[in-house]
């Protein structure tokens, strides 16, 4: 059972471009957490979804920012317009049905390292 | 809203010995769950250990347990034994269960350091 996949590991974008992250959750998994770390800084929520619906947006940035979890496909975190703020290490983790199987916790990926010249 | 807490930056102690990393969280609910991760130099999260708070008894994984004082509202990692794979930061995490959203909120960390 391959655990949490992201892609791509790095990435790098000049100022204004768009960066798209992917997460696959792992498998029988149907939450998505996106995270957003800064250098020396702990986790900073920003996104929870399970497949087509976000459940609570409240840690992302109103503008700029999006994020899906569609049926099919992995889920993309969208940062449009990027700044150099943006870049950040930002993991994705997922779950099973916390209602379900609240004894479970979030597995994480290995992150993506967004650079953003 | 609810806060996660961890006062020490950084600690350090010394290979086989015996340390304590400090956690506190603010809450008015009564339905959650406590997590501590690792994160080593690699930055992969790994969970290290979880307690959930309707159980008094406190958690316990190899030379990982926890001090779960729900009063207080305290979560402390005492690691055992410590090894050089140790080092890393480690983060507590709160989730919500009563509400439904399940969200996580994690402390600032703090950096273990092992000496040999």
């Amino acid at each position: 059972n391959a655990g949490v996949m992201q892609n791509p590991r790095h990435l790098v974008r000049r100022r204004g471009q768009e960066a798209r992250l992917r997460c696959s959750p792992m498998k029988g998994h149907s939450h998505v957490y996106w995270y957003r770390q800064l250098p020396e800084e702990g986790l900073k929520f920003m996104v929870y979804l399970q497949k087509e619906n976000i459940i609570d947006e409240s840690g992302m940035p109103k503008e700029r920012f999006s994020a899906e979890f569609p049926k099919e496909g992995p889920s993309i975190l969208r940062i449009q317009q990027v700044v150099r703020g943006d870049s950040a290490a930002y993991f994705c983790a997922s779950s099973p049905h916390p209602a379900r199987q609240p004894q479970e916790t979030q597995y994480f990926g290995p992150g993506t390292r967004l650079l953003v010249l | 809203a609810q806060t996660v807490t961890q006062s020490q930056p950084e600690m350090s102690v010394q290979e086989a010995e015996t340390v304590t990393l400090s956690c506190t969280y603010d809450t008015s609910e009564s339905d959650y769950y406590l997590f501590w991760y690792k994160q080593p130099p690699s930055r992969q999260m790994i969970l290290v250990i979880r307690q959930e708070a309707y159980k008094q008894q406190n958690a316990t994984e190899n030379r990982f347990s926890v001090n779960f004082q729900k009063a207080a509202k305290s979560f402390s990692l005492k690691i055992s034994d410590s090894q050089l794979g140790d080092a890393a930061m480690y983060f507590c995490a709160y989730r919500s269960d009563e509400t439904g959203t399940y969200k996580y909120i994690f402390g600032t960390g703090t950096r273990l350091k092992v000496l040999a």
